[in-house]
């Protein structure tokens, strides 16, 4: 069976960090690409970040270009999400989605999800 | 607001079939068959129900199809169940950023 879970969310002040993480169990990690993906309070999907099965390639949104960073343990099976200079409009819930071979195509399988409020 | 267009809200009777439509432009949807769609029950994980503008990953039922028209990509209900009432969700590549952009999701409800 396949599983994803995030772990890390909470509470966090405008311009301050946090680092989310994702084990993955149930696939061959290093054969897919990952992405994070969020979803703010009664909106839609927006994809946040993804990351080669390799690790070699790293792909941003604009919104979160500069300020997030994201990374891979191989040997962990885990996906992490290192945000910092972090903004009232980051705020939602982020899952953590795998995708076998390009992360560009489709999300096979999803996390259920971390939330993450930024508010003073 | 979001890259692909959909409707915010569908419904139909059970038993019927429905019909939500994703409009883009031609530097995603329309140049490109990498049209995703999502089912996303309240409180839940989105859930991968179509790929490749019409495929389905197994396990999926076939009342579920896609299809794609143009710049214009669409997922096709039938059959209309209860545990069909969900929001849904399309995703493209898009060749302006390299990068991927979603619909602003579709509340389908079930009457």
């Amino acid at each position: 069976e396949v599983q994803l879970l995030e772990s890390g969310g909470g509470l966090v002040q405008p311009g301050g960090s946090l680092r989310l993480s994702c084990a993955v169990s149930g696939i061959t990690f290093s054969s897919y690409a990952m992405s994070w993906v969020r979803q703010a309070p009664g909106k839609g999907l927006e994809w946040v970040s993804a990351i080669s099965g390799s690790g070699g390639g790293r792909y941003y949104a604009d919104s979160v270009k500069g300020r997030f960073t994201i990374s891979r343990d191989i040997a962990k099976n885990t996906l992490y999400l290192q945000m910092s200079s972090l903004r009232v409009e980051d705020t939602a819930v982020y899952y953590c989605a795998s995708s076998l071979g390009s992360y560009n195509k489709k999300f096979d399988y999803w996390g259920q999800g971390a939330l993450v409020t930024v508010s003073s | 607001q979001s890259a692909l267009t959909q409707p915010a809200s569908v419904s139909g009777s059970p038993g019927q079939s429905i019909t939500i439509s994703c409009t883009g432009t031609s530097s995603d949807i329309g140049d490109y068959n990498y049209v995703s769609w999502y089912q996303q029950h309240p409180g839940k994980a989105p859930k991968l129900m179509i790929f490749g503008v019409s495929n389905r990953p197994s396990g999926v039922s076939n009342r579920f199809s896609g299809s794609k028209s143009g710049n214009t990509a669409s997922l096709t209900i039938s059959g209309l169940q209860a545990e069909d009432e969900a929001d849904y969700h399309c995703c493209s590549y898009t060749s302006i950023s390299g990068l991927v952009v979603f619909g602003g999701g579709t509340k389908l409800t079930v009457l």
